[in-house]
């Protein structure tokens, strides 16, 4: 089956610790999206990646990091400058030039202890 | 720029009743728009999406949508409900700048009463 993974399902982060979550695909998808999810606030961009080596930053990219090494990977760094780090993380993958259709993997919760 | 607004936050609705829940956006360009469902706790899962052709889109679980272009919306609607319906649906739309990428709305929590 083609989907998204993401692990892990639940991530604790202690004070000033910085812990990274997994994102694979295996859709053979150009564009991978990293998103941040706040009740009441949607979906924020946190990065974006369009081709393996290169990524760009979205519209809350502080406190955050990733890397593209490979097609199917694209992890997020959760970094301790990032002073309100909990929310549930969403990872997302397209076909680039094609409509920016995109689908989604299950998500990762953080929680700070 | 672009932009979504999901009007209602909440909409509780009878088992078996129909429901619509309301999206509109603004943009300069043209757009793509796209519905989502998420179920708690979950990723969002593509309900239906809006490229090109007929006005009138069908999804998946029976939902259906219907792009007005003079009001710039893109209202969600099902004819009747089931308890396994309750969820928050987001509207989004996608405009090319460089790459495409996603607005979201804020999103609306359908929540069916039995």
């Amino acid at each position: 089956d083609g989907g998204i993974t993401q692990s892990p399902k639940y991530l604790f982060r202690k004070e000033g610790q910085n812990v990274t979550l997994s994102c694979e695909q295996n859709l053979n998808h150009d564009a991978m999206y990293w998103y941040r999810q706040d009740p009441g606030q949607g979906l924020r961009l946190i990065y974006y990646s369009q081709i393996v080596n290169d990524f760009q930053k979205g519209d809350i990219a502080e406190g955050y990091s990733v890397s593209r090494e490979k097609k199917e990977s694209f992890p997020l760094t959760v970094t301790s400058a990032q002073k309100n780090p909990t929310a549930f993380y969403l990872c997302a993958s397209s076909i680039s030039g094609e409509s920016g259709t995109q689908y989604f993997g299950p998500g990762t919760r953080l929680l700070v202890l | 720029a672009q932009s979504v607004t999901q009007l209602d936050s909440q909409v509780p609705v009878f088992e078996e009743a129909p429901v619509e829940l309301r999206c509109n956006y603004s943009s300069s360009v043209s757009v793509y728009l796209f519905w989502y469902v998420q179920y708690p706790n979950q990723g969002l899962q593509l309900l239906l999406k809006y490229l090109s052709g007929s006005t009138l889109v069908k999804g998946i679980n029976g939902f259906e949508a219907e792009f007005n272009k003079s009001q710039t919306s893109f209202h969600l609607r099902k004819p009747s409900v089931h308890i396994s319906d309750t969820a928050e649906y987001f509207c989004a739309v996608s405009a090319f700048s460089g790459t495409y990428k996603y607005i979201f709305g804020t999103g609306t929590r359908l929540k069916v009463l039995a």
